[in-house]
Formats: C-alpha cells, structure tokens, sequence
C-alpha cells in the first residue's frame, strides 16, 4: 500500500494568516503518460463527512474558496491555505488515488490560535 | 443535487455480519461515469477505503478486508450495499457511502459522501 504521511498532526495559526499543510507519499502519484498526480484533499468538519477541496493536486472543485490551494508532484504536497478564517477550522486529510488499495493521511488538525 | 444516506443496523454482534445500504438520488447507479465507494472512520481516527462498484459490474476491494467484504448494486432500487462478514471490534466505525470519479482513465476521488452511519460491534 501507498502510505501517506501528513505533517504536522495539529496547527494553530491565528486569523488572517497563512496555514501550510504538507502530506508526503511513499511511492510517487505522478503518472508520466499524462503528466497528472492522483492526489486530493478533503475537508472535515465536526460531525461531517469529508468534503472535496482539491484533486489532481491543484485543481480546486467548483466553489472551494480560491484561498484554498494545492501544490506538489511525485511524492510531496502541500494544502495551502492563504488568509484563515473561522469557518476552516477542520481536520484536512490528504488522499493518493494512483495505487490501490486508495489511502489517506492521517488527518491535520487546524485551529485557530 | 446529487445525496447519498447511508442505511442499517447501528449494532452489530461480533462474529456477524454487518450490512449497510447507501440510497442514492441526484444521479444514477447505472450512469456508468461513476463509481461507488464505501470508506469508513473509526471513532477519533482516519479513514480506510473499503472498495467500490461499478454499473459494470466491476468491484475492487482493499486486500485487507477483501476475504470479507462484498459490495453490491441494485438499479432498480438506485443504491448499493455493503456486506461485511465476520465483523469483530475493530470493525466499529462511521461508514461512508460516496460517489467516485475519475477524469482521466485510472484512478477514483470521492466527490460527493454521504453523512455517514455509526456502526458499533458489540455484544
């Protein structure tokens, strides 16, 4: 199996600033044919299912909030996510889809300090 | 806009079987773009992908629980299951029912979930 390993587990960054989530895999999720990673992040709030922020690495589904970016190739990516506000208080998990079984990271907790 | 509700027994006794459906509505089973995915979330933890079914026919499982899981299509009802035998502690979780997609050949992300359904093992 793919592992998928997030750093850091938890984060607190105050308002208005910036919040940086990384998440490393195992085996590369770059398909050279296409050029394109097969990775995702997804967005959990207390008492809600996962919700899809960004696939592909990069691509932000319909109506995410450009604050919100994905970044990396290969092995290593990055959630960024440029001005905080109140309502992205959420645990963030990152996902390969290139191998199976598909794994997830272990989730980043983001508060806000 | 596409829902999907998870449905079924929210306690199940060890050594049974553990059977879940997830109703769909907003878009079909049998459309053929899409695949459709149980993953679950043990209490406070991360989460596992389970397998998905395709209007094929086609089923993928993850090895680790593939002995033991079973997941199934009815059209006609526009929902899939899941079957989970032989279920013990660590089987308690929240389970999810999604709906999966890929823009280019290989390789599924879950677009739309559903709330989930807190199932727990215990005699």
């Amino acid at each position: 199996d793919i592992v998928m390993t997030q750093s850091p587990d938890s984060l607190a960054v105050s308002l208005g600033e910036r919040a940086t989530i990384n998440c490393k895999s195992s085996h590369s999720v770059l398909y050279s044919s296409n050029n394109k990673n097969y990775f995702a992040w997804y967005q959990q709030k207390p008492g809600q299912p996962p919700k899809l922020l960004i696939s592909w690495a990069s691509t932000r589904e319909s109506g995410v909030p450009d604050r919100f970016s994905g970044s990396g190739s290969g092995t290593d990516f990055t959630l960024t996510i440029s001005s905080l506000q109140a309502e992205d208080v959420a645990v963030y998990y990152c996902q390969q889809y290139y191998g199976l079984p598909y794994t997830f990271g272990q989730g980043t907790k983001l508060e806000i300090k | 806009q596409v829902q999907l509700q998870e449905s079924g027994p929210a306690l199940v006794k060890p050594s049974e079987t553990l059977s879940l459906t997830c109703t769909v509505s907003g878009d079909s089973v049998s459309s053929g773009t899409y695949y459709w995915t149980w993953i679950r979330q043990p209490p406070g933890k991360g989460l596992e992908w389970i397998g998905y079914i395709h209007y094929s026919g086609n089923t993928v499982y993850n090895p680790s629980l593939e002995s033991r899981v079973t997941i199934l299509m009815d059209t006609s009802k526009n929902h899939f299951s899941l079957d989970l035998t032989s279920v013990g502690a660590a089987d308690t979780a929240l389970y999810y029912c999604a709906r999966s997609r890929s823009d280019s050949g290989f390789g599924r992300y879950s677009d739309y979930w559903g709330q989930g359904t807190l199932v727990t093992v215990s005699s």
